[in-house]
């Protein structure tokens, strides 16, 4: 069974840093792209930003409201994808959820509440 | 960036009711269309991946269709736990974008 579990939220100051994980298990980790989806409070969906697969390197993709402020990046022996966020603004306070990027986004974890205030 | 909007915004239908949500790209996007079901609280679910094929484990009462520009969802017999936020998303291109959600109450 497919199982995302993400961690890390929390409350941070605006210009702060905080560190995402995102634990995946049940499928193999390394063949799969995988992408970070935001929701702030009452708001929509918004995507973050995508880990391609080993084979093209888990080169990154990103939004254009986070470029240069947050990386994705995994940790293969660990099945870990995490999201580095520096300079954090009021306006990225929102559940960050991680997902896998197949068939569409076919399986998302739970999410992780990340305050800027 | 590709533009998704949704109609309705919301919608009040009851059980048993046959419930169509329309989504539409610009510019089009083939079909590399996902729609997904959120509960309040809860993280989305995928229901329909290329616009029409149901994932896996998601009843037929589900239905998805379109290409291009123009996309819908059809729920064929409305049921209490289908009662929910449903959102179409493009994965043709970056930034992958979302529409602004159909609520769908009783």
């Amino acid at each position: 069974e497919v199982q995302l579990v993400e961690s890390g939220g929390g409350i941070v100051q605006p210009g702060g840093s905080l560190r995402l994980s995102c634990a995946a298990s049940g499928f193999t980790f390394s063949d799969h792209y995988m992408d970070w989806v935001r929701q702030a409070p009452g708001a929509g969906l918004e995507w973050v930003g995508r880990s391609r697969n080993k084979d093209y390197r888990y080169t990154p993709e990103y939004a254009a409201a986070v470029k240069g402020r947050f990386t994705i990046s995994r940790d293969e022996s660990k099945n870990l994808l995490y999201l580095q966020m520096n300079s954090l603004k009021t306006e990225d306070t929102a559940v960050y959820y991680c997902a896998r990027g197949r068939n569409g986004f076919d399986s998302w974890g739970q999410g992780t509440l990340v305050t800027v205030s | 960036d590709i533009q998704m909007t949704q109609s309705p915004s919301s919608l009040s239908a009851s059980v048993g009711d046959r419930v169509t949500i329309t989504c539409r790209a610009s510019p089009g996007i083939g079909n590399s269309l996902t729609w997904f079901q959120q509960k309040p609280g809860k993280a989305p679910k995928s229901l329909i991946y290329d616009a029409s094929t149901l994932q896996s484990g998601v009843p037929s009462k589900f239905s998805g269709s379109g290409s291009g520009t123009d996309f819908t969802l059809t729920i064929s017999s409305l049921q209490p736990e289908d009662f929910a936020t449903y959102y179409c998303q493009q994965y043709i291109a970056h930034p992958f974008t979302f529409g602004p959600g159909t609520k769908v109450d009783i």
